[in-house]
């Protein structure tokens, strides 16, 4: 099976500051993995998502980096708006089947 | 908007109640999933359909019964619930059937279940 689990339960940052949620694996077969954004009453959005055979992947003001050594994984949001409020969590995909983790809460101050 | 859409959104019902929840993706999927997502814990799957047949059941309860009629219609059927089972209930897709290759998984935005 698969652990997943993420470093802090809950983050806040300045709104124009870069916020950084971690993520924590267990299998070292994991081979795929997504970053998720879930707003209040909404279900979750994908956001990004990155391959065992890269470290790092870049999208629009987010960037997934992918440590498999230590096993850890990380997503970096740029310039943090009030927009991106939200909870977020990551999956680990092992065997075809997703695990994921419980969640970080994303407060942006204005 | 994902292409996967639930209704109802909010549902509340006493523990004697039948009620049912529905998901519809619009995304040619060929696999469709109910996950359970309760506070403070990580998304539990419940139950996996591929090209509409059932592969998985995660040992849930059978007071809850899925239905998949073609591969783009699910349902979860609701029976005699206990409160603890209040929660939101998550349908997803995926492109590839859930044993191949992997891919990413859209949610539809949830049921919101409430048992008195």
């Amino acid at each position: 099976g698969e652990s997943v689990g993420l470093h802090l339960p809950t983050l806040s940052v300045q709104e124009g500051d870069n916020s950084i949620i971690n993520c924590a694996y267990s299998n070292s077969a994991s081979d795929y993995f997504i970053w998720y954004k879930q707003e209040s009453g909404k279900g979750p959005q994908f956001i990004i998502d990155i391959r065992s055979n890269m470290d790092k992947r870049q999208g629009q003001r987010v960037t997934v980096l992918l440590n498999k050594t230590v096993k850890h994984l990380s997503l970096q949001i740029a310039a943090t708006q009030p927009g991106d409020s939200a909870v977020y969590f990551c999956a680990a995909n092992t065997g075809n089947q997703f695990y994921f983790g419980t969640g970080t809460s994303l407060t942006v101050i204005p | 908007e994902t292409g996967v859409t639930q209704t109802p959104r909010h549902l509340v019902m006493g523990m004697t109640n039948k009620k049912s929840l529905k998901c519809e993706q619009h995304l040619g999927h060929n696999a469709m999933y109910w996950y359970k997502q309760s506070a403070k814990k990580p998304l539990e799957l419940m139950f996996v359909y591929n090209f509409k047949e059932q592969t998985e059941n995660n040992s849930v309860p059978s007071r809850f019964s899925p239905e998949c009629p073609n591969s783009s219609h699910l349902f979860l059927h609701l029976h005699t619930l206990q409160p603890e089972d209040s929660a939101l209930y998550l349908c997803a897709s995926s492109q590839e059937p859930r044993g191949a290759s992997t891919g990413e998984l859209f949610f539809g935005e949830g049921s919101r279940l409430t048992v008195l």
